[in-house]
């Protein structure tokens, strides 16, 4: 089965920018997860999907991150304004009703 | 709190030798834990999953055990091969509606041929 499939895989932009990031799980899994990893440290949780309804944005910064997953497939995860400390590696992973859960290769973003 | 440790941080050895990777947790009410296998430029692979309810599970030359009293996990792998080079990120999961999953920080592994 096709697994995890995130675009772009790398973005460099200055500060102050918008970017935007998709994610497409592995067919039949409800539940899609965005994580912020930066170097040096494990992934955290920014937002977890239950089908198209949010289950936990508790570590999200709102007021420049916004994430959607509408009709319950395809995700975007979006930033604007970026700022320096929003470098880092944002991981898509998705999971049916079994508790494994299924990553993405990631995308790699920097701003300068 | 819950937090997820790791030690080492960075581990090196020559190929063939046994190896142990160490994992603690703070929150011994644990739902699962997870151990992740992380290659340059790419995402996380799953390669363990312990329930609460067990204390250890293999696959291949990988064993993972869980003691919940201590807060600990470890990582074992037998006879190491270049191809283990990687990073190794634990998991731990506290159910409940989220389930969500809080990592350490990670073991960077070289294994030298």
């Amino acid at each position: 089965e096709a697994g995890v499939a995130q675009s772009p895989r790398y973005k460099i932009i200055e500060k102050r920018q918008s970017v935007a990031f998709w994610c497409n799980p592995i067919s039949g899994h409800a539940t899609l997860y965005w994580y912020q990893q930066i170097l040096g440290q494990g992934p955290k949780l920014l937002i977890q999907f239950q089908n198209n309804g949010v289950v936990d944005d508790s570590q999200l910064p709102k007021d420049r991150f916004s994430a959607e997953r509408l009709k319950g497939v395809d995700s975007t995860l979006k930033i604007q304004p970026a700022k320096l400390e929003d470098s880092a590696v944002y991981l898509c992973a998705s999971r049916s009703t079994k508790e494994t859960q299924y990553f993405g290769p990631g995308t790699r973003l920097l701003v300068l | 709190k819950q937090e997820v440790t790791q030690i080492p941080a960075a581990l090196s050895v020559p190929e063939g030798e046994n190896l142990v990777l160490n994992c603690s947790f703070t929150d011994s009410a644990i739902y699962n834990l997870q151990w992740f296998r992380q290659d340059p430029g790419k995402g996380l692979t799953s390669l363990l999953l312990i329930q609460s309810s067990q204390r250890e599970q293999t696959s291949g030359r990988l064993n993972a055990s869980l003691d919940k009293s201590s807060g600990r996990s470890t990582l074992y792998i037998a006879a190491s091969q270049p191809g283990d080079s990687a990073t190794y990120l634990c998991a731990a999961s506290y159910g409940g509606a989220t389930n969500k999953l809080i990592f350490g920080t990670g073991t960077l592994l070289a294994v030298q041929p």
